[in-house]
């Protein structure tokens, strides 16, 4: 069974800065996808980015970067120049391929301040 | 770029009517899931089909049921409603054919689901 951890229930930062979401997940098969979405108040689920276990490079999409360290099971997601509209909730989430389902760790609640 | 479509998006029932709850995955995906999130938690898996037939199951009560169609779009059936029952209901998809170490999954809006 594969579990995620997300330790920061919530963080502040300052508008224009850097911020870094802490992950770790567990899991003994090689194959799986790393995933974070971000879900503002209003409720929908965006995907933000992807990491697979086999991509030998971090992902990126623009503002968004995963620290993908394999031997350390962590996937932190890194936002730069965060904004306003950054202020969120943000789950990582990991599936093992195929068909599998997505598991979600607990969140981390992201306010950005002016 | 099309994205799932969830409807409705906002419903309220009473305790133990019954509800339905649609899903258009996105198209050529060939994998739907559902997921029901209470108020202040994650999103908790409940049923997911690959290709129309069933694929895995999590915490769906018994209450509830699902398909998927030969278009591949999805219904959640809830019946007996209860209080408890009141969450946002994410349906997602993904293509999954050929794929081993993970593919994109992409989540709806979600439906709001009250029960009074």
């Amino acid at each position: 069974a594969q579990k995620i951890t997300q330790t920061q229930p919530g963080m502040f930062v300052q508008e224009k800065e850097a911020v870094t979401l802490d992950c770790t997940y567990d899991t003994s098969d090689p194959s799986y996808g790393l995933f974070w979405y971000k879900q503002p108040s209003s409720g929908e689920m965006i995907f933000l980015i992807y990491q697979g276990s086999y991509d030998q490079q971090n992902a990126t999409e623009g503002r968004y970067s995963l620290n993908f360290q394999k031997a350390r099971k962590s996937a932190n997601l890194v936002i730069s120049a965060s904004q306003l509209g950054d202020s969120a909730m943000y789950f990582c989430a990991m599936s093992l391929g195929g068909y599998q389902k997505v598991t979600f760790g607990t969140g981390t609640k992201l306010q950005v301040i002016p | 770029a099309a994205g799932v479509i969830q409807s409705p998006r906002h419903l309220i029932k009473e305790k133990r009517e019954t509800a339905t709850l649609k899903c258009y995955p996105i198209p050529r995906h060939d994998t739907v899931y559902w997921y029901q999130q209470g108020p202040g938690q994650d999103p908790q898996f409940l049923i997911s089909f690959y290709e129309k037939m069933q694929s895995d199951k999590g915490s769906i009560p018994d209450r509830f049921s699902a398909q998927q169609f030969s278009d591949y779009h999805s219904e959640l059936n809830m019946s007996s409603l209860e209080l408890g029952d009141s969450a946002l209901y994410f349906c997602a998809s993904t293509y999954s054919t050929g794929t081993s170490a993970g593919n994109t999954i992409y989540f709806g809006e979600g439906s709001w689901l009250t029960v009074v």
